[in-house]
């Protein structure tokens, strides 16, 4: 158990949509990550949010934004989906050199 | 240039036997940290252990052991006295910096432990 929670655990979508996926991280830890897991890939980092504010982000569009909240919530919105974002998204919030990650939400999008 | 590189797709150990999964890393940077993380097939990342760059010995967690050779850039994990339950994806990951914010990670190995 690494206290950090994920929602929904799966969801379709079709291409063209919106999705907003969560998480939930542990009091005190003042970073969120999120990442993507292609199939059969390791994970690819998207950004990172700390004190609520963007810090860092990796090789993806704008159409991949974030939120964290102070009660150390966040979210992932993506828009406009294409089939290749079809993946598992994992969200991990840590201290320093600790990330500890959510079990993830697997996205299909048909 | 891969950041991280695991060059073993699969791997196959006995029950109890002692097990390397390899990585080698490439970074400019001369403050990172290493790490490697378990990912059964339910899709959570579980950390296993750490090894920073500045790090004189090598990083141990139970049955897990890191052997960490800087100039040859490597950084393989040693599971000793395999279980069952180990069989699962394993990745391999750097953070560049003492506060780098993003992790990279490899493309991991899938070991498979047989009884």
């Amino acid at each position: 158990e690494t206290g950090v929670t994920q929602s929904p655990t799966h969801l379709i979508k079709t291409r063209g949509q919106q999705v907003t996926l969560r998480c939930s991280s542990q009091s005190g830890h003042n970073t969120v990550s999120w990442y993507q897991q292609a199939l059969g890939q390791g994970p690819q980092f998207i950004f990172q949010y700390y004190r609520e504010e963007e810090n860092g982000r990796g090789n993806f569009p704008p159409r991949f934004s974030g939120l964290q909240f102070p009660n150390y919530s966040s979210e992932l919105n993506v828009n406009a989906l294409e089939l290749d974002d079809s993946a598992l998204y994992l969200c991990a919030s840590g201290i320093y050199n600790e990330q500890f990650f959510g079990p993830g939400t697997r996205l299909t999008v048909l | 240039a891969q950041k991280i590189t695991q060059t073993q797709p699969g791997m196959f150990v006995q029950e109890k036997e002692a097990v390397t999964l390899d990585c080698t890393y490439d970074t400019s940077d001369p403050s990172y940290g290493l790490f490697w993380y378990k990912q059964p097939s339910s899709g959570e990342m579980i950390f296993l252990i750490y090894q920073g760059s500045y790090d004189q010995q090598n990083a141990t967690e139970g049955r897990y052991s890191l052997n960490f050779q800087k100039a040859r850039k490597s950084a393989n994990l040693v599971i000793s006295a395999s279980q069952l339950g180990d069989s699962a994806m394993y990745f391999c990951a750097m953070r560049e910096g003492r506060t780098g914010n993003q992790f990279y990670f490899g493309t991991g190995t899938s070991l498979t432990v047989i009884p």
